[in-house]
């Protein structure tokens, strides 16, 4: 079965820099996460798309943007990288449609800024 | 806001039976989920309670109680393999709050 296909698996940038995360969702789902894992930490949501629309914000900082795109994709843009930036960023993707909720991760990306 | 307690470490030995329990506070509540991440790994949906009770799956079960914000998930046999961080969620309307996460330490 499909499952969550993010890219890239690991990403180096240096500070200052910018860089962009992608997300292919399981087709069919409607709904698109993002989420920021440190390291010993949980997942903390950044942003959620619906339908390609916003649905809603978390923790994200201003110097990140995201948007979802009619094939369904999402992306992360993070500008301005600073070193605490360096963490695991999972897509995860669900559907209204199945009861349990349940969403779906991608492996993630490892950004590693220095 | 949304905030979940959960103990942040427990060992159990292989073959035994270990609980680990969530309570949460929590507005726009729409049920309880349990993932489980290894080193590393992504988090992987384990279940779901909406309703009140225990649900089984296999070796896991959980269990919620809304009347008291509280749930718990249940692993029976342990294998070494269940080693891992176990996290309970609040299913909110759009977005999952993940709590702080258990790590689980099977031992021989």
């Amino acid at each position: 079965a499909a499952g969550v296909i993010q890219s890239p698996r690991h990403l180096i940038k240096e500070k200052r820099e910018t860089a962009t995360l992608k997300c292919y969702p399981i087709p069919r789902h409607d709904t698109v996460y993002w989420y920021q894992q440190g390291p010993g930490q949980d997942p903390q949501f950044l942003i959620s798309f619906y339908e390609k629309m916003q649905s809603d914000k978390g923790s994200i900082p201003d110097r990140f943007s995201a948007q979802q795109f009619s094939d369904y994709h999402s992306e992360l843009n993070m500008s301005s990288l600073e070193l605490g930036d360096s963490a695991l960023y999972f897509c995860a993707s669900s559907s209204r449609h199945e009861a349990n909720y349940g969403y779906t991760f991608g492996s993630g990306t490892r950004l590693t800024v220095v | 806001g949304q905030s979940l307690e959960q103990p942040s470490e427990v060992t159990a030995v292989e073959g035994a039976i270990v609980q680990i329990n969530c309570t949460y506070q929590t507005s726009g509540f729409y049920g309880l989920s349990w993932y489980q991440q290894h080193d590393g790994g992504a988090p992987t949906f384990l279940s779901y309670n909406a309703l009140d009770g225990l649900e089984e799956t296999g070796r896991f079960s959980s269990f919620l109680s809304r009347s008291d914000s509280y749930g718990y998930l249940l692993l029976q046999e342990l294998q070494m393999k269940d080693s891992a961080s176990y996290f309970c969620a609040v299913q909110g309307y759009q977005k999952v709050t993940f709590g702080t996460g258990t790590k689980l330490q099977v031992i021989p």
